[in-house]
């Protein structure tokens, strides 16, 4: 089954503590990206890749790391988390060649509810 | 830098009313938009996808239409149930070598039985 995965779905930790939330998938995308969501100001792009060790800033990145050492893998790190990134996280992906209508469409993943204390 | 723009953000209709909920944006220079629904607490359902040569695309009772050159986008709901109840999000992804998405913030539909 194609599918975004996302670890953990939920998280709750202290300020400071440096934290990884995975994100995998199964479909050979080449773009990935993600997403914070916060009431009232909607998705916004924290970083996205092109494709392997290519990376770039989205609208929200202060405070985030990205890696893209593989191409079906695409963490995001929060080396030292702090209360404001409390938040619901989401991972997606897409093919950049595409063969159809559809194949244009970003996949999300089940999103992970941050909490940090 | 690209902006997206959902009204209203909160409707409430009765079952079995058509509905439409817009978006907006600044920039032309887009490579698609993608209408999606959120339930609560939940992730993203793709719901129709145009691309920037396309003027509409159709799926069972949603109709998604695209005005590129006036930056929006219109997605209609033939006789509402209430299980469309949920938030609805446009997202335009840009075009060029940087394929940035931006996200609307969303039209929270209510249907009342």
């Amino acid at each position: 089954e194609a599918q975004v995965t996302q670890n953990p779905r939920y998280l709750i930790t202290v300020t400071g503590k440096k934290l990884t939330v995975t994100c995998s998938q199964n479909m050979n995308h080449e773009y990935m990206s993600w997403y914070r969501q916060d009431p009232g100001l909607g998705l916004r792009q924290i970083y996205y890749s092109m494709n392997v060790e290519v990376t770039d800033k989205g609208d929200v990145p202060e405070g985030y790391k990205v890696s893209r050492k593989e191409k079906r893998n695409f963490p995001l790190i929060l080396e030292s988390p702090s209360p404001n990134q409390t938040s619901l996280y989401f991972c997606a992906s897409l093919t950049l060649n595409p063969g159809g209508a559809k194949d244009n469409e970003q996949f999300f993943g089940p999103g992970t509810r941050l909490t940090v204390l | 830098k690209q902006e997206v723009t959902q009204i209203p953000a909160a409707l409430s209709v009765p079952e079995g009313e058509n509905l439409v909920l817009n978006c907006s944006f600044t920039d032309s220079a887009i490579y698609n938009l993608q209408w999606f629904r959120q339930d609560p607490g939940k992730g993203l359902t793709s719901l129709l996808l145009i691309q920037s040569s396309q003027r509409e695309q159709t799926s069972g009772r949603l109709n998604a239409s695209l005005d590129k050159s006036s930056g929006r986008s219109t997605l209609y709901i033939a006789a509402s149930q209430p299980g469309d109840s949920a938030t609805y999000l446009c997202a335009v992804r840009e075009s060029g070598g940087y394929q940035k998405v931006t996200f609307g913030t969303g039209t929270k539909l209510q249907v009342i039985p």
